[in-house]
Formats: C-alpha cells, structure tokens, sequence
C-alpha cells in the first residue's frame, strides 16, 4: 500500500544549529500534512501541518517545506534546543481517505550541549 | 482545559486475560482513533471511529474490539486473541476541518504488558 517513510532514523544536533528532517511519501493524491513530535513516555504533538496547495508554512521556530515533484517533504527547526530532543513523524492522508493517517516510522534527534 | 485522557498509563495483562484501555476526549471531536506503537516503529491503525454508534477496521484490528456509545469515549478491548499486545497505544481524535481535513489530536497513551 502507500506509505510515508523519513530518510534517516536519526539526527545529532549542535544545540543552536538549525536541522532538517526528511520525510518522503508515495501517495501522489496526499492533499495534507504532518509533523508531530513525540517525547519520551507520551503521545504525539502536533507541530506544523501543510496543505498540498502550498509549498512552505512557518511557523514558530519551524519550517515545513513541501516538494510534490519529488514526494518530499522536511521539516525545519531554527536554533535548535535540548527540549527539542524527540521523536519527529510525518503524517499524510488524502481527501478521498480524510479520516486515516499513514505514518512513517519516525527520526530520533539528540540535541548535543 | 480540553484533551483526550487515556488509562490507565500502565497495564498488565495475565494469559487468557481480556483488558479494556479507556480513552476519553473533551474536545468535542467527532472522530477517534486507536494506533498501536512497537518499539522503533510508527504508529499502526488498529479501529477508527467517525461518529457514535459506527465504527471501522484498520490495519491491524485483529485480537481487538471496541466501542463507541457516546461521543466523548472509545475503550479498547485487548482481547485473549491477540498474541502479541505487548506494545504502546494511543489514543486520537480529530475535529472536522475544512474538507474534512485536519490533525489528529493524541493522548498520553497506555503501556501494555504480559505478566
């Protein structure tokens, strides 16, 4: 089936560099995105979402870069910290399947002092 | 303040044993989901729910059951049947957005173990 996968399992950062998150899709009729953020022990948080009629949102201290050319999408974080240390997912679903989420597995990042 | 409470946090489950994971949301939200988490991976759709009294499969409802009566709440029933609960759940619920679109909100999830 369709599937939303991230380029990499995991992430170390500088605290203060920016980073980026991959995320890749496949399902060409995707209209919606997402980028939660997952700390340990709890559930998801939503972060930023993206329309597919658009192709960058900002918001606080983050950037959602949308390429539907290439199925990409990346989430950027500005002056990174160590509360932003946490699991990252992209999320997608479709007009035609509104109410379900396909998830990819997910980027560990470790924010480095 | 609104927010989708599940418990309870921790869970045991004996052999032979059905438990039942309580979601509750005071959003208002139409719809509710349930998705189970294994250790490294995504999350995987187990039942999703539009509105009260209906209900549907997801990816992996195999060895659960539930419930939807009233609006505010979804209980899972991990049943006997499934042979490998050991995992994370949580709980979504999401509101009606434009095009029906919109995120899913979550809870705290529920920790599930074989005793």
């Amino acid at each position: 089936g369709e599937s939303v996968g991230l380029h990499l399992p995991t992430l170390s950062v500088q605290e203060g560099d920016n980073s980026i998150i991959n995320c890749a899709y496949s399902n060409s009729a995707s209209d919606y995105f997402i980028w939660y953020k997952q700390e340990s022990g709890k559930g998801p948080q939503f972060i930023i979402d993206i329309r597919s009629n658009m192709d960058k949102r900002q918001g606080q201290r983050v950037t959602v870069l949308l390429n539907k050319t290439v199925k990409h999408l990346s989430l950027q974080i500005a002056a990174t910290q160590p509360g932003d240390s946490a699991v990252y997912f992209c999320a997608e679903n479709g007009v035609l399947e509104n109410y379900k989420l396909s998830f990819g597995a997910g980027t560990t990042v470790t924010v480095r002092a | 303040d609104g927010g989708i409470t599940q418990s309870p946090k921790y869970l045991f489950r004996k052999e032979g044993q059905n438990v039942t994971l309580s979601c509750e949301q005071n959003l208002n939200h139409d719809a509710m989901y349930w998705y189970r988490q294994d250790p490294g991976q995504g999350l995987r759709l187990i039942y999703y729910s539009q509105i009260v009294n209906d209900f549907q499969k997801g990816d992996i409802a195999e060895g659960y059951s539930v419930s939807r009566e009233k609006k505010e709440s979804f209980p899972l029933t991990v049943t006997s049947a499934q042979k490998n609960p050991t995992a994370f759940y949580l709980c979504a619920s999401k509101g009606r957005g434009r095009m029906g679109l919109g995120a899913q909100h979550f809870g705290d999830g529920t920790r599930l173990s074989i005793l």
